[in-house]
């Protein structure tokens, strides 16, 4: 199993521009969830989806959106990227909600001058 | 809603001893979960420990294991024979459908 996969791993972005970033499991998770990490503020959840079809809002949702139309994949797409979006983004999946733990990406460290 | 609260911003420790790292929780759930991920510097979250909220033993996975307060809603991780190794970012998480994380303690473990 490859697990978690995320590209790109880095990525430097102008305001304003839009972009996706890739999100991969292979182990049928049904749950799936996007952070992203800022210095001092731990991670912070942007959107979940509990099932293909099924998404929702976590606690920093702005300026993002998500789509889950198969179990595997799950991109966050960045509309129009401003500089407050800079922030490492991580991708997680787990086989459901509360009680099992999550499996995370490596991270996409993303710029956006 | 859900809160985690890591009061330790830092934390240093010697080489073979033990530490524990504060985690306090605030929800009105009653079926939750609580885990510790590890982050080190190389960035990869790393899953660590595991505690249910209807568990009455405290969990333990090596030398890690998890001081499970209920009625005080604590969940303190303890590492037990501290190695450099264990130098990194923990970060304590609750959750309730979504996860939700504390700001994290760095550890440095000296020799």
């Amino acid at each position: 199993n490859a697990g978690v996969t995320q590209t790109p791993k880095f990525q430097v972005l102008k305001t304003g521009q839009s972009m996706t970033l890739q999100c991969a499991q292979d182990m049928n998770h049904e749950y799936m969830s996007w952070y992203r990490q800022d210095p001092g503020m731990g991670l912070r959840l942007i959107h979940y989806s509990v099932g293909a079809g099924i998404t929702d809002q976590g606690e920093v949702p702005n300026g993002y959106n998500v789509s889950r139309s198969t179990t595997e994949d799950f991109p966050l797409r960045l509309l129009s990227a401003a500089p407050s979006q800079t922030s490492v983004y991580f991708c997680a999946s787990s086989y459901r909600s509360t009680n099992y733990e999550q499996y995370f990406g490596p991270g996409t460290r993303l710029t956006v001058t | 809603a859900q809160k985690i609260t890591q009061t330790q911003p830092g934390m240093f420790v010697q080489e073979k001893e033990a530490v524990t790292l504060d985690c306090t929780y605030d929800t009105s759930d009653q079926s939750y979960g609580l885990f510790w991920y590890k982050q080190p510097s190389s960035g990869e979250m790393i899953f660590l420990i595991y505690q249910g909220s209807y568990d009455e033993q405290n969990a333990t996975e090596g030398r890690y294991s998890l001081n499970f307060q209920k009625a005080r809603k604590s969940a303190n991780l303890v590492i037990s024979a501290s190695q450099l190794g264990d130098s990194a970012m923990y970060f304590c998480a609750m959750r309730k459908r979504k996860l939700t994380f504390g700001t994290g303690t760095r550890l440095q473990v000296t020799l």
